[in-house]
């Protein structure tokens, strides 16, 4: 079993639309959860980064943490064409390397 | 914000010649670096970890002779795939660690033919 399970997609929404990425986890040690979105052949870029359980919110990013049952999801409002892109979820023990998820790739249709 | 700046960003190879990928910290220390290969549609992968002044720990199946990583200060490590075969062809991506911030690079696109 991996640590970080996410379903790679690909997933194709119509601009506008709320969009769900989701992930599950298996140790119940890591700490961080963070989203990276990351543009065909370019590094990631950090998109939220959370610590505890329940929801940060940043513009049109929510993520949501749910340590009980080690789900973490991220929700898109307002999609946009230039959001297309692969998500990654992340999580951290400690100062510990990252575990990335498989990452979904998304895009968003005009 | 804290810039990473990683060369070359694509570079086209000789099966069984070497290649050296850099990675600087512009404006922070880097006191871990991470390595990362990316192959297409598939997620970052960890290749190794290393902290300045100290050798690289390898993750399991990655040949440490294979891909050699030089960390000898806080701003710069190397990353040099060694005696390169079409298989290695690859996105590599540097992931610099300051406190408990992790950046990244913007990866560099490795073919080897």
């Amino acid at each position: 079993q991996k640590e970080v399970e996410q379903d790679p997609g690909p997933l194709s929404v119509p601009e506008g639309a709320i969009v769900s990425l989701n992930c599950t986890y298996s140790n119940s040690a890591f700490q961080y959860f963070m989203w990276y979105r990351q543009y065909s052949r370019k590094g990631p870029e950090l998109l939220m980064y959370t610590y505890s359980s329940g929801n940060k919110e940043d513009g049109r990013f929510t993520a949501q943490v749910d340590k009980s049952s080690k789900y973490i999801s991220l929700f898109i409002r307002d999609s946009q064409p230039s959001d297309s892109a692969t998500y990654l979820c992340a999580t951290q023990q400690g100062a510990q390397k990252l575990v990335f998820g498989q990452g979904t790739r998304l895009t968003i249709n005009p | 914000g804290a810039v990473v700046s990683q060369h070359p960003s694509r570079v086209i190879c000789k099966s069984g010649t070497s290649v050296k990928i850099e990675c600087r910290s512009l404006d922070f220390q880097a006191t871990t670096m991470f390595w990362y290969r990316q192959f297409p549609k598939q997620s970052l992968m960890l290749m190794a970890t290393s902290n300045e002044g100290s050798k690289a720990t390898y993750e399991q199946g990655v040949e440490k002779d294979k891909f050699l990583i030089n960390h000898a200060s806080l701003t710069l490590s190397t990353l040099t795939v060694t005696s390169a075969h079409p298989e290695d062809s690859s996105f590599y991506i540097c992931s610099p660690q300051s406190g408990n911030t992790i950046y990244f690079g913007e990866g560099s696109w490795l073919t080897v033919v």
